[in-house]
């Protein structure tokens, strides 16, 4: 199984409504975070989570919410959706080991697309 | 301003040779790099990570270097195979706790 899986992987919706992607991992790291990767922009975080109780924004949240549901889980919600938030989307999960040196672990990504 | 920036044009080589990525950045100083792999319609895929006091750092095929000084990171395959084809993407750490700034990648070919 993967240790970390994005639902839906693929989602068509109409600007306006609300949309919200789902992350989880098993493993059992503490920080999650959610980009969005355009062409030519590559990948851009949109907010991070250091913890359950830890929220933060990052380069462009503006149009986004996220919940952190529990150490494994962090949504990503779209309250009206627009064309422009057409984007590939990406959840991403790092331990706190290392003075928070280590990798980012990726899920497979959700395509959204908004009409 | 501050910016990371990698070759946005595809590179394409022959296999068995060396493909050299570059990956420049202004006003920052990171402690240091990572490169990731990432294949179409999937997620990146950490490859390598050097800090700022090392010059090198090797993994099977793979080199990165780190010049502080010019502010720019080069990522080498050697003996490049087709299956090496994929887009390459640099991201450097803006401030100590893990959050990655990425450049916008580099796409690889190679060529049979």
């Amino acid at each position: 199984d993967a240790d970390v899986t994005q639902t839906p992987r693929n989602r068509i919706t109409k600007t306006g409504k609300r949309i919200m992607l789902e992350c989880s991992q098993t493993k059992g790291h503490d920080r999650m975070y959610w980009y969005r990767q355009d062409p030519g922009l590559g990948l851009r975080l949109i907010y991070y989570s250091f913890d359950v109780k830890d929220i933060n924004k990052g380069e462009i949240s503006d149009g986004y919410s996220v919940s952190r549901q529990a150490q494994a889980k962090f949504s990503l919600s779209l309250e009206s959706a627009i064309p422009n938030q057409t984007a590939l989307y990406f959840c991403a999960t790092s331990d706190t080991t290392s003075g928070g040196y280590n990798e980012q672990f990726f899920g497979p990504g959700t395509r959204l697309t908004v009409l | 301003s501050q910016k990371i920036e990698q070759n946005s044009e595809a590179l394409n080589i022959q296999e068995g040779k060396t493909a050299t990525l570059t990956c420049n950045y202004t006003n920052y100083s990171p402690a240091y790099l990572q490169w990731y792999r990432q294949d179409p319609g999937r997620g990146p895929v950490f490859l390598l990570l050097i800090r700022e006091n090392e010059k090198e750092k090797r993994k099977e095929r793979l080199k990165v270097t780190f010049d502080t000084t010019l502010k720019q990171s080069l990522f080498h395959i050697t003996a490049s195979q087709p299956a090496d084809s994929a887009t390459y993407l640099c991201a450097l750490v803006a401030n100590q706790g893990g959050k990655l700034i990425f450049g916008q990648g580099t796409e690889l070919s190679v060529k049979p």
